[in-house]
């Protein structure tokens, strides 16, 4: 099973309202990453645990949390959730080592839209 | 700065014909690179890859060319089917778990 699911896959929230994404993984995979992706722009990667491991991009290192209780789950965290988060937000994740050449499996997306 | 370029941003090719998707990179230091591709309502599943070490990676009628000295690389797609149609995005890696993906090029295979 390589299968990756996301809750909710859809998500209405009000500006200043914070939001909370989860994914789940079956896989045993060493690594759980969240990517943002705009219309006609490329997934963006925000953040990715290695193992226990959390490693946030720099430009995005204050506007998103996450979290990850155990193997399986990974959770992204908006405290205050603006106009700008709107976004289609994909989970993936992988049997990462730190070698390069692994297989992200991603799930089906979660779509914010922020009003 | 994006790392990953693609062109063109959309194609559509005849069935039967090939489809030729470009990508380039910036950072020299990528020894990795996956195409995923991504019909509506799905995540992207990668399709097929390459090392730098190869220039030249084939499965099926999918094919990566690769030119390092140039950082560019493409994607061919020979005998395009309609069920082809999908948005491709090209993909790169070094060695820190970090993954970078550009645009994506949006094909549609007419019958």
């Amino acid at each position: 099973d390589t299968t990756v699911k996301q809750n909710p896959r859809y998500k209405l929230a009000r500006v200043g309202k914070p939001v909370n994404l989860i994914c789940s993984q079956t896989m045993n995979h060493d690594t759980m990453y969240w990517y943002q992706k705009k219309p006609n722009q490329a997934p963006k990667l925000l953040l990715f645990y290695y193992d226990k491991i959390l490693n946030r991009e720099a430009d995005t290192f204050e506007k998103f949390q996450s979290s990850r209780p155990n193997n399986s789950f990974c959770s992204l965290y908006i405290g205050s959730a603006g106009l700008e988060y709107s976004a289609m937000y994909l989970c993936a994740s992988s049997r990462g080592t730190g070698e390069t050449g692994n297989t992200l499996y991603f799930g089906e997306g979660s779509r914010l839209i922020v009003v | 700065q994006q790392q990953v370029r693609q062109s063109p941003q959309s194609l559509t090719v005849w069935e039967g014909e090939t489809a030729i998707l470009n990508c380039s990179y910036e950072d020299s230091t990528f020894n990795y690179f996956p195409w995923y591709q991504q019909f509506p309502g799905e995540g992207p599943a990668l399709l097929i890859s390459i090392r730098s070490v190869s220039d030249k990676k084939e499965d099926g009628r999918f094919t990566i060319f690769f030119n390092k000295r140039e950082k560019k690389l493409s994607l061919h797609i020979t005998d395009s089917q309609p069920g082809d149609s999908a948005t491709y995005f090209c993909a790169a890696s070094a060695s820190n778990n970090r993954i970078f993906f550009g645009d994506g090029t949006q094909l549609v295979v007419k019958p």
